[in-house]
Protein backbone atom coordinates (compact mmCIF):
# COMPACT_ATOMS: atom_id res chain seq x y z
CA UNK A 1 0.00 0.00 0.00
CA UNK A 2 0.98 3.64 -0.66
CA UNK A 3 1.74 6.22 2.18
CA UNK A 4 2.53 9.18 2.35
CA UNK A 5 4.93 11.19 5.30
CA UNK A 6 5.02 14.56 5.77
CA UNK A 7 7.65 14.96 8.86
CA UNK A 8 7.08 18.32 9.89
CA UNK A 9 3.91 19.02 11.63
CA UNK A 10 4.96 22.66 12.18
CA UNK A 11 6.90 25.47 9.95
CA UNK A 12 7.67 29.24 10.48
CA UNK A 13 9.18 31.75 8.46
CA UNK A 14 9.46 35.51 7.91
CA UNK A 15 7.66 37.09 5.26
CA UNK A 16 9.78 37.10 2.16
CA UNK A 17 12.05 34.35 3.11
CA UNK A 18 12.29 30.53 1.24
CA UNK A 19 10.53 27.89 3.37
CA UNK A 20 10.60 24.32 2.10
CA UNK A 21 8.07 21.63 3.25
CA UNK A 22 9.40 17.99 3.15
CA UNK A 23 7.65 15.05 1.86
CA UNK A 24 8.50 11.39 1.33
CA UNK A 25 6.25 8.71 -0.07
CA UNK A 26 6.37 4.75 -1.27
CA UNK A 27 4.99 3.35 -3.69
CA UNK A 28 5.98 0.47 -5.62
CA UNK A 29 4.03 1.76 -9.10
CA UNK A 30 6.13 3.75 -11.86
CA UNK A 31 2.61 5.74 -13.06
CA UNK A 32 1.63 8.02 -10.23
CA UNK A 33 0.91 11.69 -9.69
CA UNK A 34 1.98 14.01 -6.34
CA UNK A 35 -0.19 17.13 -5.06
CA UNK A 36 0.60 19.75 -3.10
CA UNK A 37 -2.39 21.14 -1.43
CA UNK A 38 -2.99 24.17 0.96
CA UNK A 39 -6.13 24.64 3.49
CA UNK A 40 -6.03 28.11 4.97
CA UNK A 41 -8.75 28.34 7.82
CA UNK A 42 -11.68 28.68 5.25
CA UNK A 43 -11.37 25.20 5.13
CA UNK A 44 -11.14 24.93 1.09
CA UNK A 45 -8.36 22.51 -0.22
CA UNK A 46 -6.88 24.74 -2.88
CA UNK A 47 -4.13 22.97 -5.25
CA UNK A 48 -0.99 24.61 -5.25
CA UNK A 49 1.03 22.37 -7.59
CA UNK A 50 1.12 18.68 -9.07
CA UNK A 51 3.67 16.59 -10.81
CA UNK A 52 3.51 13.67 -12.99
CA UNK A 53 5.62 11.15 -12.18
CA UNK A 54 7.04 10.09 -15.30
CA UNK A 55 8.44 13.70 -15.86
CA UNK A 56 12.03 14.84 -14.58
CA UNK A 57 10.94 18.15 -14.72
CA UNK A 58 10.13 20.12 -11.85
CA UNK A 59 7.55 21.40 -11.24
CA UNK A 60 6.95 25.18 -10.68
CA UNK A 61 3.88 27.73 -9.88
CA UNK A 62 4.81 31.22 -9.68
CA UNK A 63 6.39 31.10 -6.29
CA UNK A 64 5.86 27.54 -5.40
CA UNK A 65 8.29 25.17 -6.75
CA UNK A 66 9.14 21.51 -6.21
CA UNK A 67 12.27 19.22 -5.69
CA UNK A 68 11.01 15.93 -6.98
CA UNK A 69 13.10 12.84 -6.47
CA UNK A 70 11.65 9.75 -7.87
CA UNK A 71 14.44 7.87 -6.78
CA UNK A 72 14.55 8.83 -3.27
CA UNK A 73 10.50 9.09 -3.65
CA UNK A 74 11.19 12.42 -1.80
CA UNK A 75 8.36 15.67 -3.40
CA UNK A 76 9.17 18.70 -1.27
CA UNK A 77 7.87 22.11 -1.70
CA UNK A 78 9.51 25.44 -1.72
CA UNK A 79 7.77 28.54 -1.14
CA UNK A 80 9.82 31.90 -2.44
CA UNK A 81 9.49 35.23 -1.33
CA UNK A 82 6.80 34.02 1.29
CA UNK A 83 3.42 35.91 2.01
CA UNK A 84 1.28 36.57 4.99
CA UNK A 85 -1.52 35.07 2.62
CA UNK A 86 0.66 31.56 2.71
CA UNK A 87 -0.08 31.22 6.03
CA UNK A 88 -2.03 27.52 6.15
CA UNK A 89 -2.09 23.82 6.22
CA UNK A 90 0.05 22.04 3.14
CA UNK A 91 -0.58 18.73 2.60
CA UNK A 92 0.91 16.35 0.12
CA UNK A 93 -1.15 13.76 -1.51
CA UNK A 94 -0.52 10.47 -4.21
CA UNK A 95 -2.44 9.21 -7.05
CA UNK A 96 -1.99 6.28 -8.22
CA UNK A 97 -1.97 5.93 -12.21
CA UNK A 98 -3.33 2.65 -11.86
CA UNK A 99 -6.66 2.70 -13.11
CA UNK A 100 -9.85 1.94 -10.36
CA UNK A 101 -7.46 3.01 -7.80
CA UNK A 102 -7.62 6.46 -8.01
CA UNK A 103 -8.12 7.67 -4.59
CA UNK A 104 -5.98 10.34 -3.09
CA UNK A 105 -3.32 9.54 -0.09
CA UNK A 106 -2.57 12.48 1.66
CA UNK A 107 -0.08 12.94 4.47
CA UNK A 108 -0.90 14.17 7.82
CA UNK A 109 -0.19 17.71 6.91
CA UNK A 110 2.23 20.53 8.08
CA UNK A 111 1.09 23.95 9.32
CA UNK A 112 3.03 26.49 7.70
CA UNK A 113 3.35 30.50 10.03
CA UNK A 114 4.10 33.22 8.15
CA UNK A 115 5.71 35.74 10.73
CA UNK A 116 5.81 39.66 9.90
CA UNK B 1 -17.24 29.87 -12.96
CA UNK B 2 -19.12 28.29 -9.92
CA UNK B 3 -16.66 26.15 -7.81
CA UNK B 4 -17.66 22.72 -6.05
CA UNK B 5 -20.87 23.80 -3.60
CA UNK B 6 -21.38 21.63 -0.82
CA UNK B 7 -24.50 22.08 1.52
CA UNK B 8 -24.80 22.30 4.04
CA UNK B 9 -21.96 23.93 5.53
CA UNK B 10 -22.67 23.07 9.13
CA UNK B 11 -24.64 20.48 10.58
CA UNK B 12 -25.43 19.27 14.04
CA UNK B 13 -27.06 15.30 14.37
CA UNK B 14 -27.59 13.28 17.36
CA UNK B 15 -26.14 9.72 18.04
CA UNK B 16 -28.80 7.15 15.44
CA UNK B 17 -30.13 9.64 13.42
CA UNK B 18 -29.34 9.52 9.64
CA UNK B 19 -27.56 12.58 7.44
CA UNK B 20 -27.50 13.68 3.85
CA UNK B 21 -24.62 15.62 2.41
CA UNK B 22 -25.24 17.28 -1.05
CA UNK B 23 -22.05 18.17 -3.79
CA UNK B 24 -22.53 19.82 -7.06
CA UNK B 25 -19.20 20.12 -9.26
CA UNK B 26 -18.15 22.31 -11.48
CA UNK B 27 -19.99 22.16 -14.20
CA UNK B 28 -18.95 20.07 -17.31
CA UNK B 29 -17.17 17.72 -14.19
CA UNK B 30 -18.05 14.14 -14.32
CA UNK B 31 -15.78 12.41 -11.29
CA UNK B 32 -16.91 13.82 -7.79
CA UNK B 33 -14.83 12.03 -4.91
CA UNK B 34 -15.50 12.57 -1.23
CA UNK B 35 -12.93 12.14 1.72
CA UNK B 36 -13.26 12.74 5.87
CA UNK B 37 -11.22 14.96 7.40
CA UNK B 38 -10.80 14.43 11.69
CA UNK B 39 -7.92 15.32 13.64
CA UNK B 40 -7.26 12.03 14.25
CA UNK B 41 -7.54 10.59 11.13
CA UNK B 42 -6.57 13.10 8.76
CA UNK B 43 -7.68 13.33 5.18
CA UNK B 44 -9.46 9.32 4.11
CA UNK B 45 -11.12 8.62 1.23
CA UNK B 46 -14.69 7.29 1.58
CA UNK B 47 -15.28 7.07 -2.39
CA UNK B 48 -15.49 8.15 -6.05
CA UNK B 49 -18.29 8.36 -8.51
CA UNK B 50 -17.70 9.08 -12.61
CA UNK B 51 -20.34 8.95 -14.95
CA UNK B 52 -22.99 7.58 -11.89
CA UNK B 53 -21.10 4.79 -11.16
CA UNK B 54 -19.13 4.24 -8.12
CA UNK B 55 -15.68 3.71 -9.47
CA UNK B 56 -13.48 3.18 -6.30
CA UNK B 57 -14.22 3.14 -2.56
CA UNK B 58 -12.46 3.63 0.61
CA UNK B 59 -12.14 1.72 4.07
CA UNK B 60 -15.35 2.70 5.52
CA UNK B 61 -18.63 0.42 6.70
CA UNK B 62 -21.35 0.45 5.12
CA UNK B 63 -23.00 2.96 6.81
CA UNK B 64 -21.38 5.56 4.48
CA UNK B 65 -23.15 5.34 0.87
CA UNK B 66 -23.38 7.78 -1.86
CA UNK B 67 -24.54 8.14 -5.41
CA UNK B 68 -24.53 10.32 -8.13
CA UNK B 69 -26.77 11.53 -10.46
CA UNK B 70 -27.15 12.21 -14.20
CA UNK B 71 -26.05 16.04 -13.58
CA UNK B 72 -23.00 14.77 -11.43
CA UNK B 73 -24.37 16.14 -8.51
CA UNK B 74 -23.50 13.93 -5.71
CA UNK B 75 -25.02 13.10 -2.33
CA UNK B 76 -23.48 11.19 0.84
CA UNK B 77 -24.88 9.23 2.87
CA UNK B 78 -24.44 8.03 6.62
CA UNK B 79 -26.79 5.87 8.47
CA UNK B 80 -27.11 5.34 12.21
CA UNK B 81 -24.44 8.17 12.99
CA UNK B 82 -22.03 7.51 15.95
CA UNK B 83 -20.07 10.18 17.88
CA UNK B 84 -16.68 8.98 15.46
CA UNK B 85 -18.56 10.25 12.77
CA UNK B 86 -17.89 14.43 13.18
CA UNK B 87 -15.45 15.85 10.97
CA UNK B 88 -15.43 17.75 7.75
CA UNK B 89 -16.67 16.07 4.56
CA UNK B 90 -15.07 17.34 1.47
CA UNK B 91 -16.23 17.00 -1.84
CA UNK B 92 -13.84 17.16 -4.87
CA UNK B 93 -14.55 17.12 -8.43
CA UNK B 94 -12.59 16.80 -11.85
CA UNK B 95 -13.52 16.32 -15.24
CA UNK B 96 -11.04 13.10 -15.91
CA UNK B 97 -12.17 9.85 -13.72
CA UNK B 98 -9.12 10.31 -10.52
CA UNK B 99 -8.30 13.86 -12.03
CA UNK B 100 -4.99 15.52 -12.43
CA UNK B 101 -5.98 17.80 -9.16
CA UNK B 102 -8.70 17.99 -7.55
CA UNK B 103 -11.17 20.97 -6.99
CA UNK B 104 -12.44 20.77 -3.51
CA UNK B 105 -15.69 22.42 -1.97
CA UNK B 106 -15.38 24.14 1.53
CA UNK B 107 -16.21 20.66 3.12
CA UNK B 108 -19.69 20.31 5.63
CA UNK B 109 -18.79 19.76 9.31
CA UNK B 110 -20.61 17.44 11.18
CA UNK B 111 -21.05 17.18 14.36
CA UNK B 112 -22.83 14.48 16.18
CA UNK B 113 -23.86 14.55 19.83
Amino acid sequence: AQTVTQSQPEMSVQEAETVTLSCTYDTSESDYYLFWYKQPPSRQMILVIRQEAYKQQNATENRFSVNFQKAAKSFSLKISDSQLGDAAMYFCAYRSGVPGTYKYIFGTGTRLKVLA
Amino acid sequence: KAGVTQTPRYLIKTRGQQVTLSCSPISGHRSVSWYQQTPGQGLQFLFEYFSETQRNKGNFPGRFSGRQFSNSRSEMNVSTLELGDSALYLCASSYFEGGDGYTFGSGTRLTVV
